[in-house]
């Protein structure tokens, strides 16, 4: 079965400075992966989509790459702010093929930036 | 904001009892899935609802059973409460053949089970 593995649990750098964030995924590759943001408390929002057809992907400060043959995504926040700490999750489809909304989390790295 | 409510915000039980949890999803989204957090996991799926029928489950037992009204809300039950039911619930809503893939979250019910 599909495993998601998020390389660091936590993750601490400066302000100012780019965070990147690696997720490994161990069996088919999906059609598409995304990226989530939670905070404390809350329930996970919504960051980006990258399909398999995408190597990039980028919005507003955020980054994501896809590489099918790696079966590994980059995440990565440049210009890092106080704001940006939260924990972050990588989430992959069930289906290999379809949209079916069911979806498999990895266990998410805690981003910690410092002023 | 998500749109996406749940309550209750926080529930405390006891072994063996029964649980209901409440969600409500964005106007219009069709599908809501059930996930269930533990303390520094990932959200792990439970099941999911399509148009008011069970349309996928998780490696999850039968003492996990859902319901999707047509008014956009939700419910999860659980059965026969085990301690290792403790945990974040989250539902998340969508508009499944939109194109749009991302789930909306609600904030979720802490359930705590003593």
């Amino acid at each position: 079965s599909q495993k998601i593995e998020q390389n660091s649990e936590a993750l601490n750098i400066q302000e100012g400075k780019t965070a990147t964030l690696t997720c490994n995924y161990t069996n088919y590759s999906p059609a598409y992966l995304q990226w989530y943001r939670q905070d404390p408390g809350r329930g996970p929002v919504f960051l980006l989509l990258i399909r398999e057809n995408e190597k990039e992907k980028r919005k507003e400060r955020l980054k994501v790459t896809f590489d099918t043959t790696l079966k590994q995504s980059l995440f990565h926040i440049t210009a890092s702010q106080p704001a940006d700490s939260a924990t972050y999750l990588c989430a992959l489809d069930m289906s290999p093929s379809s949209n079916t909304g069911k979806l498999i989390f990895g266990q998410g790295t805690t981003l910690q930036v410092k002023p | 904001e998500t749109g996406v409510t749940q309550s209750p915000t926080h529930l405390i039980k006891t072994r063996g009892q029964q649980v209901t949890l409440r969600c409500s999803s964005q106007s219009g989204h069709n599908t809501v899935s059930w996930y269930q957090q533990a303390l520094g996991q990932g959200p792990q799926f439970i099941f999911q609802y399509y148009r008011e029928e069970e349309n996928g489950r998780g490696n999850f037992p039968p003492r996990f059973s859902g319901l999707q009204f047509p008014n956009y809300s939700s419910e999860l039950n659980v059965n026969a409460l085990e301690l290792d039911d403790s945990a974040l619930y989250l539902c998340a809503s969508t508009f499944r053949t939109s194109g749009r893939n991302e789930q909306f979250f609600g904030p979720g019910t802490r359930l705590t089970v003593l």
